[in-house]
C-alpha cells in the first residue's frame, strides 16, 4: 500500500448505528486530518492530529469522535448520526503539521 | 479568518488553455496550493507556489501569484478531456491546516 488509504470506501448506516472510518498513511508523516466534503459546503476541516495529539477540533458535534492511536492511523467513530451528516469524508496527512497535505480517496457516507 | 474564493464553473474546448482563478484575504499566506479532484476520488496535489515567487511552471501547468492583489491562478495549456475535474485552491496561513476554496469545476468539451 502506498500513500493514504481509507476504508470503507462507501458506507450506508442508519441513524442508530455505530460505525468507524479508518485512515492509514504510508508516507512517514506526523500529522493527520479529517475533512468533510458535502455538496452544500466546501471542504470543512474537522480534526487535526499532530504527533498523535489532537491539536484542533473545529466545533464538530460529539457524535463524531476521532482517535489517533499512532502516527500512521486515524479513525473517525460515528454514532447516532443525522441525515445531514451524509457526505464524503476525506483523510489527509502531512509532515510538519501543515504543509503539503496528501489525501486519501475518501469514504462516501450515507445516513438513512 | 482566512477566506478563499473561486468561481464555480469553467468550460473550455479541448486544446484550448484553461485559466482558473482564486483570491484570498490573508496576506501572510506562505504556501499556496492547487489540488485536483476527479469524480469519486480524493484530492490530488497538483502544484504549489511559495509566497516569494511570482510564477511557477510545471509541464502544462503554470501558476501565477499576484501578492499585491492576493490573486492566484492556474493555467492549463492544451487542455485535455482528462483534465475535467474540480480544482481547489488552498492556502496556508500558519494555522495547522489549509483553507480551501469552494472549488472550480472544469468541463472540457471535445
Amino acid at each position: 500500500e502506498t500513500g493514504v488509504t481509507q476504508t470503507p470506501r462507501h458506507l450506508v448506516m442508519g441513524m442508530t448505528n455505530k460505525k468507524s472510518l479508518k485512515c492509514e498513511q504510508h508516507l512517514g508523516h506526523n500529522a493527520m486530518y479529517w475533512y468533510k466534503q458535502s455538496a452544500k459546503k466546501p471542504l470543512e476541516l474537522m480534526f487535526v492530529y499532530s504527533l498523535e495529539e489532537r491539536v484542533e477540533n473545529n466545533s464538530v458535534p460529539s457524535r463524531f469522535s476521532p482517535e489517533c492511536p499512532n502516527s500512521s492511523h486515524l479513525f473517525l467513530h460515528l454514532h447516532t448520526l443525522q441525515p445531514e451528516d451524509s457526505a464524503l469524508y476525506l483523510c489527509a496527512s502531512s509532515q510538519a503539521g501543515y504543509n503539503e497535505q496528501f489525501f486519501g480517496p475518501g469514504t462516501r457516507l450515507t445516513v438513512l | 479568518g482566512e477566506d478563499v474564493e473561486q468561481s464555480l464553473f469553467l468550460s473550455v474546448r479541448e486544446g484550448d488553455s484553461s485559466v482558473i482563478n482564486c483570491t484570498y484575504t490573508d496576506s501572510s499566506s506562505t504556501y499556496l496550493y492547487w489540488y485536483k479532484q476527479e469524480p469519486g476520488a480524493g484530492l490530488q496535489l497538483l502544484t504549489y507556489i511559495f509566497s516569494n515567487m511570482d510564477m511557477k511552471q510545471d509541464q502544462r501547468l503554470t501558476v501565477l501569484l499576484n501578492k499585491k492583489d492576493k490573486h492566484l491562478s492556474l493555467r492549463i495549456a492544451d487542455t485535455q478531456t482528462g483534465d475535467s475535474a474540480i480544482y481547489f485552491c488552498a492556502v496556508n496561513t500558519g494555522r495547522r491546516a489549509l483553507t480551501f476554496g469552494s472549488g472550480t469545476r472544469l468541463q472540457v468539451q471535445p
